[in-house]
């Protein structure tokens, strides 16, 4: 069955950087878009960007643009989100989503809580 | 601000059925965009509960329905049961936007 694994809770200060991973496994890594999602505390959720795995290829929400960098290993199925010039608005839990197509999301990943405290 | 609106919350008693709507326009839903709906339980992640507006994915019970007209959506949860609480998301397509994954702000079901 489709798993998406996420990497552990963070604490960073503001203007750090964070890199999540999201290791996924039962199905074709290359085959499906991976999407990244962020909630905030009690908030709702907020689309950040995809990535291709086969290509690379990427696009992020514009409010995103310049601070967000998703990449992957396709070696070890694995994609990654980075945040950089991290504020304490940026205090969310971040998901990792399976694009199955159709423009939804039918997997998604435990979530990996990132604090931005000094 | 999001461009697709919920009601923050609906109740309703075991057995009950409780329907949600989300509300979109002419650039998401009323551009012939599919509505996805995903439960959040409490303390968890989304999970996929009816796709391309009226689709059960398996595994999801047959007590959950969806469904789209013009600029809206409606997700309706019959014979409702005590672990039906959590938050519900609709989830739209608007080529509009440069974050064109449109999510709604999300309901609270109570199970009273």
């Amino acid at each position: 069955q489709v798993q998406l694994v996420q990497s552990g809770a963070e604490v960073k200060k503001p203007g750090a950087s964070v890199k999540v991973s999201c290791k996924a496994s039962g199905y074709t890594f290359t085959g499906y878009y991976m999407h990244w999602v962020r909630q905030a505390p009690g908030q709702g959720l907020e689309w950040m960007g995809w990535i291709n795995p086969r290509s690379g290829g990427t696009n992020y929400a514009q409010k995103f643009q310049g601070r967000v960098a998703l990449t992957r290993d396709t070696s070890i199925s694995t994609a990654y989100m980075e945040l950089t010039m991290l504020t304490p608005d940026d205090r969310a839990v971040y998901y990792c989503a399976r694009e199955y197509g159709g423009n939804y999301f039918d997997d998604w990943g435990q979530g990996t809580l990132v604090t931005v405290s000094s | 601000q999001s461009v697709l609106t919920q009601p923050p919350s609906v109740s309703g008693a075991p057995g009950q059925t409780v329907t949600i709507s989300c509300t979109g326009s002419i650039s998401n839903i009323g551009a012939g965009n599919d509505v996805h709906w995903y439960q959040q339980l409490p303390g968890g992640g989304p999970r996929l509960l009816i796709h391309s507006n009226s689709n059960r994915p398996s595994g999801v019970p047959d007590r959950f329905s969806g469904s789209k007209s013009g600029t809206s959506a409606s997700l309706a949860i019959t014979g409702l049961r005590a672990e039906d609480e959590a938050g519900y998301y609709c989830q739209s397509y608007d080529s509009s936007l440069s974050a064109p994954y449109v999510f709604g702000p999300g309901t609270k079901v109570t199970v009273l």
